[in-house]
């Protein structure tokens, strides 16, 4: 089945806290993405990758990293988390960045304390 | 600055029909998406228009306007299932194909 897998679905954790949401796509896309929701504003791109190794910064990247060394992982790394950084945080995947279809995992319902 | 507009919220009642509007202002056009998401999971695929007029699929239909920076979300024969946010984003006109996005449309059907 074609899918994005993103883990945890939920996390709680302390300010400061190193941590990383992992996301995987088995449909072989190339190009990957991170967003946030937040109440009241629309999806908000963090990072995004068009190609292993290739990765830039969306509209909202402070405070975040990314990494892209295989075709199918793209990780969002928090190295020292924040209450603001409490969202919810979607992977998405398509063939390309031109693409009319993006493929969302589930999403990860992330709180700082 | 680049922008999408649509209503926070719209109620509606089972087996009638909904529109939702979808305004925009961005830097040039590559298309209009709208996708579905239901209270606390993934946006689903619904549509795509970059031409202008209505695209008809099954009980759902998008229309477009380019030169008015328009778009509706045309829902028919409402189920108690449609209940859940409908989100418009539109792709930028620039070598970025950056994503703008709506803050979604949340739509409550009533029995």
């Amino acid at each position: 089945e074609a899918q994005v897998t993103q883990n945890p679905r939920y996390l709680i954790t302390v300010t400061g806290k190193k941590l990383t949401v992992t996301c995987s796509q088995n449909m072989n896309h190339e190009y990957m993405s991170w967003y946030r929701q937040d109440p009241g504003l629309g999806l908000r791109q963090i990072y995004y990758s068009m190609n292993v190794e290739v990765t830039d910064k969306g509209d909202v990247p402070e405070g975040y990293k990314v990494s892209r060394k295989e075709k199918r992982n793209f990780p969002l790394i928090l190295e020292s988390p924040s209450p603001n950084q409490t969202s919810l945080y979607f992977c998405a995947s398509s063939l390309q960045r031109a693409s009319t279809e993006a493929f969302f995992g589930q999403g990860t319902r992330l709180t700082v304390v | 600055g680049q922008n999408i507009d649509q209503p926070t919220e719209m109620t509606a009642t089972e087996g009638a029909i909904v529109q939702i509007n979808c305004t925009y202002q961005t830097s040039g056009f590559n298309g209009l998406f709208w996708y579905q998401q239901h209270a606390g999971e993934a946006p689903t695929f619904l549509s795509y228009n970059v031409l202008d007029g209505l695209e008809e699929k099954g009980r759902f239909s998008s229309f477009l306007s380019r030169s008015k920076g328009y778009s509706y979300l045309l829902l028919k024969e409402l189920q108690m299932k449609d209940s859940a946010s409908y989100l418009c984003a539109v792709k930028s006109g620039d070598s970025n194909y950056q994503l703008i996005w709506g803050a979604g449309t949340k739509l409550i059907i009533k029995p």
